[in-house]
Order: structure tokens, then sequence, then C-alpha cells
């Protein structure tokens, strides 16, 4: 069983529109949870951490589930630029990142 | 401020040849990564610094791979021979580990590797 799973998607969405995704993790030790961007072709970067109680930054809101071992991200209001893949990611430790495959979503105008 | 910086950016080579790929991380930034990204593997650790040491090669595929950090700004990942399964892109990622916490790993813009 992968480590983090996600639906690959890909979520095709009107602009203004709003996704929400989710992926799954198998260890239940896991530490800290984020959400990585990736642009086709580019390097992954940080969209924001996974907090416990839920967190938001601007248009996007992520949730973590320890029981059920889920983590979500929606997003609000959805603007062209926000097509791109969403890796899930989950550390076991400070600094071994596991990735999941990545959700594509693509915001049509 | 400079981020992750790789060379070479593309690279196409022959099947049994050597490849080095190279990374200069953040200035400042005392770990270093480097992971492979496959459409079937997804990204993969490969290797981990921290302080120029070895931590965990634990994902470096097989011998044919090996990696070197002799400074706080200068790594290396040689393939040797290489194969056309290596094919994939390779990103190098530096972050600041203090003890007990980690900050955010920042990628590189990847190296293409295409062995024919």
């Amino acid at each position: 069983r992968k480590e983090v799973e996600q639906d690959p998607g890909p979520f095709n969405v009107p602009e203004g529109a709003t996704v929400a995704f989710n992926c799954t993790y198998s260890n239940s030790a896991s530490q800290s949870f984020f959400w990585y961007r990736q642009d086709c072709r580019k390097e992954p970067k940080l969209l924001m951490s996974v907090y416990s109680s839920g967190n938001e930054d601007g248009r996007f809101t992520a949730q973590l589930n320890r029981a059920s071992q889920y983590i979500s991200l929606l997003i609000r209001d959805s603007k062209l630029s926000d097509s791109a893949t969403y890796l899930c990611v989950v550390t076991l430790n400070d600094y071994k990142l596991s990735f999941g495959a990545g959700t594509t979503v693509t915001v049509r105008a | 401020d400079a981020g992750v910086i790789q060379s070479p950016r593309h690279e196409v080579t022959e099947m049994g040849q050597e490849v080095t790929l190279r990374c200069k991380p953040i200035s400042g930034h005392n770990s270093l990564f480097w992971y492979r990204q496959t459409m079937m593997r997804g990204l993969e650790l490969l290797i981990y610094f921290n302080n120029n040491v070895p931590i965990d090669d634990s994902g470096m595929p097989e011998d044919r791979f090996s990696a070197k950090m002799p400074n706080a700004s200068f790594s290396t990942l040689k393939i040797q021979p290489s194969e056309p399964r290596d094919s994939a892109v390779y990103f190098c990622a530096s972050s600041l580990e203090l003890t007990g916490f980690s900050y955010e790993q920042y990628f590189g813009p990847g190296t293409r590797l295409t062995v024919t």
C-alpha cells in the first residue's frame, strides 16, 4: 500500500468555482502534513502546512482528520492560475517527506 | 535571493555513459536532498545530507548511483553507468534544520535526464 494516496483527477472546474479533494495516508505515526503545488514541468513548492485544527490561507482551506487518516484541500473562487498539480505530503520524521502522486486541477475560463 | 541552483537543466546521454548532476543549495541551509520524479513512481527521496554528511541514503536505487557533498555549497549526484530506466527529473532541495525542527524544503528547477 502506498504511504500517501491521492485521486489523480483531473478536476476540471470553471473560474469562480469551488474545488475540493482529499488524500489518505497509511502510517498513523505521521507527524506533519503539507500541500505542495507543482506547475507543469516545474519544481514543487510549498502551498501550505496542514494543522489539526484546520487552517486557511486566503482562498485555500486545509483540513486534517487524524482518526480517519486523511487530509483535504479546498480552493474557493478558483482562478486560472490555480491550475496545477497538488501534492499531498506527509512526514514521519524531521526530514523525510512522503509525496502523493498528485491531484491535477484545471481551471477553465 | 538565489534559490537552489541545479545544472544542467537538461541532459541527454547514451546508455552506459556517466552522468553527473550538480546542485548548489540556498546559502545558510544545512540540509540537502536529492529526489527523483517519474510518472510511474512520483517523487522519491534518494539521499539526504545534513551538515554535508549523508544521513539517509536508503532511497538510492543501486550501486550505480552515488552522491557527494564536499562542502556546504555544492553537491553532486552521479550515475555510472546510466541506463534508460534512469530517465527522470532529478530535483535537489535544501532546507534549514535545527534540533527537532525542520523548515520548508525549497526545490531547485530540476534536471531532466534522458538516457537513450
